[in-house]
């Protein structure tokens, strides 16, 4: 299993603002994913990011709102913009093949 | 399109006791199927798996059952702890896409 962590583990911001979460993974892995979820909800796959390309979003989820970024093997960054209170969620980031292993999550908070 | 659905959002259950937790599906174009459980403020952890070509899988005190007639797969937790107090999800994996799709969740309360 990988050892994944996130920055920041949670932050509260203002609406129309951003927020770059960051994930590290103690091996290098050739996709990592984005999830969101939100209270009391399921997870949701926002993307797939695979290192030299563009991201892969999954419906409902756009590039403008959440793009990816993914300079390494080890990292990558998902920013959430122009925050709006329904943005309020969990985001987590993973790797894997079936079994994928999960980082600890960023708690966002929009006020 | 809710293609993975647990439909008891609690379980309360006794110390020591069998813990039943039950997950529907509707694509049958599912790979693999896994449990994973999760505690306030953590990621996930995956528990277990099985592969669509299996109908039982047991690791320790989990086990999975698969019926891929009624696309119905279910965990056995026996005898149940106060540490498995968590949330469980299910999910299903297509490798096509190599996508993991997440029930709403199953919310276990093991009374001491």
């Amino acid at each position: 299993s990988a050892v994944i962590s996130q920055k920041p583990s949670r932050d509260i911001c203002q609406r129309g603002t951003s927020l770059t979460i960051q994930c590290q993974v103690d091996s290098q892995v050739t996709m990592m994913f984005w999830y969101r979820q939100q209270p009391g909800q399921s997870l949701t796959l926002i993307a797939t990011a695979n290192q030299g390309s563009e991201a892969t979003y999954e419906s409902g989820f756009v590039i403008d709102k959440f793009p990816i970024s993914r300079p390494n093997l080890t990292f990558s960054t998902l920013t959430v913009s122009n925050l709006s209170p329904e943005d309020s969620s969990i985001y987590l980031c993973s790797v894997g093949g079936y079994e994928q292993y999960f980082g600890p999550g960023t708690r966002l908070t929009v006020t | 399109d809710q293609q993975v659905k647990q439909n008891s959002p609690s379980l309360s259950v006794q110390e020591g006791r069998i813990s039943i937790l039950n997950c529907d599906y509707t694509n049958s174009m599912f790979d693999y199927f896994l449990w994973y459980k999760k505690y306030p403020a953590e990621g996930p952890t995956f528990l277990i798996s099985i592969s669509s070509i299996k109908d039982k899988n047991e690791d320790g005190r989990f086990t999975v059952f698969l019926n891929k007639s009624a696309k119905h797969l279910s965990l056995h937790i026996v005898p149940s702890q106060p540490g498995d107090s968590a949330v469980y999800f299910c999910a299903a994996y297509k490798a096509a896409g190599n996508k993991l799709t997440f029930g709403g969740g199953t919310r276990v309360l093991v009374k001491p």
